[in-house]
């Protein structure tokens, strides 16, 4: 069975922290993996890591992949009120646009 | 370009009824996703549509089904209600290929 955890659930910083967001998947035919950020309504993407290794970054944000380690971290630093939010981690799997999402890390910035 | 929209944003019906939920994806998208999201759950995944034909699901009893037409828009059937089925419906669609979805807003169902 496919499965998608992410560490911690729930995390609760200061502004101007950096923060380290995990998330580690068992899945068949893994293919990337995507990162979305959740405010209150629907998930909006932030990252496709397809490549191990590579860092991708936005801004204050940045995520890799390792797929060794079958794994993948999302970084922010520098978090400010407005990071506050669910960060959701799906592997694709397949050819076909199948994703397995993960429960989540509810990431609190107090000011 | 116009994001995904989804109708209607919120629904409340009673045990036992039925409900149909449309998503209209980003123009150009051929894929079309749905998922579930509850507090207790997260989101799961329902079913995806690319070019009218059913190519994966999650694992829901038979009472959800969904359906796309030729133009990519997608409905999403849910029938004899049951309380446990209250819940933020999600799609999203994708271009072939790319991978990377793009969620409507939802539609927030709440069953009495």
């Amino acid at each position: 069975e496919d499965k998608v955890v992410q560490s911690p659930l729930s995390l609760v910083v200061h502004e101007g922290d950096t923060v380290t967001l995990n998330c580690s998947y068992e899945v068949t035919n893994f293919r990337s993996l995507l990162w979305y950020k959740q405010e209150k309504k629907a998930p909006t993407f932030l990252f496709m890591l397809t490549s191990s290794g590579i860092e991708k970054k936005s801004g204050r944000l940045s995520s890799i992949l390792d797929k060794k380690e079958l794994s993948s971290i999302l970084n922010i630093t520098a978090t400010q009120t407005g990071d506050s939010a669910i960060y959701l981690c799906a592997p694709i799997l397949g050819r076909n646009n199948d994703m397995r999402f993960g429960a989540g890390t509810r990431l609190t910035v107090k000011p | 370009k116009a994001g995904v929209t989804q109708t209607p944003r919120y629904l409340i019906k009673t045990r036992g009824q039925q409900v149909t939920l449309s998503c209209s994806p980003i123009s150009g998208h051929r894929s079309v996703s749905w998922y579930q999201q509850t507090p207790g759950q997260g989101l799961q995944f329902l079913f995806e549509y690319f070019s009218e034909t059913q190519r994966n699901k999650g694992n829901f009893p038979g009472r959800f089904s969904g359906r796309q037409f030729s133009n990519s828009r997608s409905e999403m059937n849910v029938s004899t209600l049951e309380l446990g089925d209250s819940a933020l419906y999600l799609c999203a669609s994708s271009s072939p290929g790319v991978g990377e979805q793009y969620f409507g807003p939802g539609t927030r169902l709440t069953v009495t």
